[in-house]
């Protein structure tokens, strides 16, 4: 069955600087999707950015991008010049061929003024 | 386009009593997938329908479960419930049956007492 770890249960950072979310997940497929989800305290599930597992090439969104190491089974997501609006729980999120999404425990980010 | 919308959004019940949860996916969309989210176990999947059919179901008693309507609008049902069923529960949608990115609600927070 696949595994989504995300190892920092809480995290913060000052406004307008750079941040990194960790996230390692685990599965037998070769053909997958990963996502990033933010929900701030309204508790609405946004999606921040997706990674297709057949692409080479990082997904980035603005202020967000990936670094997605498929042979590493590593999905990290950066956010740049953090905003007060950033904070959230942020949920690392994998999809393979059955369309289940299997989420991580989610890290708490604050950003600070 | 609107999004997602479930209803009712919150909702207090007894033990023992049995629940109906609605979600209406964004217009187009025909896949709607249900999750529950409670503190401590996570967002967990419970199913995913398709064209009226169930086609992937998560690993939850059968005290849980659901149905899509012709126009993709799905309800899901718990039954005898239990004080371990308060939890959020999300509902989410995405346009195609596979590897389709999914777009929640806002979830209805139910409270069994």
């Amino acid at each position: 069955a696949q595994t989504v770890t995300q190892s920092q249960p809480e995290m913060s950072v000052q406004e307008a600087e750079t941040v990194t979310l960790s996230c390692t997940y685990d599965t037998s497929e070769n053909n997958y999707y990963l996502f990033w989800y933010k929900q701030p305290p309204s508790r609405q599930m946004i999606l921040v950015i997706r990674q297709e597992a057949y692409k080479q090439q990082n997904a980035t969104e603005n202020r967000f991008s990936v670094n997605f190491q498929k042979a590493a089974k590593s999905f990290s997501l950066k956010i740049s010049d953090s905003q007060l609006g950033d904070t959230a729980m942020y949920f690392c999120a994998f999809m393979g061929y059955n369309n289940d999404m299997r989420f991580g425990a989610g890290t708490r980010l604050t950003v600070k003024p | 386009k609107a999004g997602v919308t479930q209803t009712p959004r919150y909702l207090i019940k007894t033990r023992g009593q049995q629940v109906t949860l609605s979600c209406s996916p964004i217009s187009g969309h025909r896949s709607v997938s249900w999750y529950q989210q409670t503190p401590g176990q996570g967002l967990q999947f419970l199913f995913e329908y398709f064209s009226e059919t169930q086609r992937n179901k998560g690993n939850f008693p059968g005290r849980f479960s659901g149905r899509q309507f012709s126009n993709s609008r799905s309800e899901m049902n718990v039954s005898t419930l239990e004080l371990g069923d308060s939890a959020l529960y999300l509902c989410a949608s995405s346009l195609v049956e596979r590897a389709d990115t999914q777009y929640f609600g806002p979830g209805t927070r139910l409270t069994v007492l």
